[in-house]
């Protein structure tokens, strides 16, 4: 069963705006990332926050982790028509299992 | 550095045949990774693979098999296909060694197959 749950299921915008993403997920994980997927291609990874840390930053991408609600968001600024795509977080548990649980993804669409 | 590679990208089987998916890892990773995508159950992790063992494998049924070879390329059958097993299969790569967490994957482009 997947146990990150991604809010909100899509979200359009236009190009310029911001883009906020939020993930919930229900074990204690060691890390969670963020992937992005172009219409059914390939996933690439984007960011990894560790369970200590609390916020990281990659270029316009802004991730925040909260342990105690068992939660993260992504931001993506100043957002480009090419950003439209699909977003997933990924947790891996603190068993070391070596696998990442998925969320169900936000569609993010970024009107020119 | 050549990235993970997915062959075949798509194919269509008939319900009760078999299908073999074979997946490139970048070069010096030696853990490769299967998942399995489709619109109702979204990703799902089918196993892993790391020096030609299998190290973890997820909650699928029996007929979803894999191994590794020693060039750390590795395959996943299929037996017995039915409908729901249409999917996008994604393999990806790591650095990863025995004992460490997981970290950044490296996804290949994926194989598209259809059950008819």
């Amino acid at each position: 069963s997947q146990q990150g749950e991604e809010d909100p299921q899509a979200l359009s915008i236009q190009e310029g705006e911001n883009a906020t993403m939020n993930c919930s997920y229900k074990t204690s994980i060691n890390n969670l990332q963020w992937y992005r997927q172009n219409s059914g291609r390939g996933l690439v990874h984007l960011i990894l926050i560790r369970s200590n840390e609390r916020e990281k930053h990659s270029g316009r991408l802004r991730v925040t982790l909260d342990t105690s609600k068992k939660s993260s968001s992504l931001l993506i600024t100043a957002s480009r028509a090419a950003d439209t795509a699909s977003y997933f977080c990924a947790t891996v548990g603190s068993g070391n299992t070596g696998k990442l649980i998925f969320g169900q993804g936000t569609t993010l669409q970024v009107k020119p | 550095k050549a990235g993970v590679t997915q062959t075949p990208r798509y194919l269509i089987k008939t319900r009760g045949q078999q299908v073999t998916l074979s997946c490139s890892p970048i070069s010096g990773h030696r853990s490769v990774s299967w998942y399995q995508q489709t619109p109702g159950q979204g990703l799902q992790f089918l196993f892993e693979y790391f020096s030609e063992t299998q190290r973890n494998k997820g909650n699928f049924p029996g007929r979803f098999s894999g191994r590794q070879f020693s060039n750390s390329r590795s395959e996943m059958n299929v037996s017995t296909l039915e409908l729901g097993d249409s999917a996008l299969y994604l393999c990806a790569s790591s650095l990863r060694a025995s004992g460490q967490n997981t970290g950044e994957l490296f996804f290949g482009e994926g194989s598209r197959l259809t059950v008819l």
